[in-house]
């Protein structure tokens, strides 16, 4: 069965920092696609960047980059020069199944960010 | 261009009653799935729709049921009230067969609390 593992439930950074929030993955398939969402306190999920199982790369989007390492099924997610604004919950999810179908995403227990000035 | 929208964004229900949740997809998507957040937890998934038949199902008893109309919205049944229902209660809509990311949208959630 999928599980999705993050260890870290808070973690204060300085602004402008880098931040590494972890994320583990285990899965039996081969064909599979990794998410992470940020929840701020409004409460509605934000998708922030995706990386498929067979991207030799890893992703970036902006401030965001996936630290994807297939033989630890790690999918790390890095935040640069952090601000105020990062500061929320952050969730690691992952998709059996590499195309959009009837695959369920299913989500970790997340990591909650805060951010000092 | 709508996104994912909820309603109602609150609601207080009391132990043994029914509740009735509702979403409209983002415009071009036609696959609705619904998550329970409990306080501090991670979204869990309860079950998804697509052309209006259950297609994938969370471990959730059959106190939680749902549909899907044909224009892709979706409601979310929950009977017999719980006081462990209390959560918050979150749609996500997808388009099947947008290329390999295919991420859900979410809205805002429902805020059920059970007294």
């Amino acid at each position: 069965a999928q599980k999705i593992t993050q260890t870290q439930p808070g973690m204060f950074v300085q602004e402008k920092e880098a931040v590494t929030l972890d994320c583990t993955y285990d899965t039996s398939d081969q064909s599979y696609g990794l998410f992470w969402y940020k929840q701020p306190s409004s409460g509605e999920m934000i998708f922030l960047i995706y990386q498929g199982s067979y991207d030799e790369q890893n992703a970036t989007e902006g401030r965001y980059s996936l630290n994807f390492q297939k033989a630890r099924k790690s999918a790390n997610l890095v935040i640069s020069a952090s601000q105020l604004g990062d500061s929320a919950m952050y969730f690691c999810a992952m998709r059996e199944g590499i195309y959009s179908s009837a695959s369920k995403i299913i989500f970790g227990s997340g990591t909650r960010l805060s951010i000092r000035p | 261009d709508a996104g994912v929208t909820q309603s109602p964004t609150h609601l207080i229900k009391t132990r043994g009653q029914q509740v009735t949740l509702r979403c409209s997809p983002k415009s071009g998507h036609d696959t609705v799935s619904w998550y329970q957040q409990a306080l501090g937890q991670g979204p869990q998934f309860i079950f998804q729709y697509y052309e209006e038949e259950e297609r994938q199902r969370g471990n959730f008893p059959d106190r939680f049921s749902g549909h899907q109309f044909p224009n892709y919205s979706s409601e979310l049944n929950v009977n017999a009230l719980l006081l462990g229902d209390s959560a918050l209660y979150l749609c996500a809509s997808s388009s099947r067969g947008r290329g390999p990311t295919g991420e859900l949208f979410f809205g805002e959630g429902s805020r059920l609390t059970v007294l």
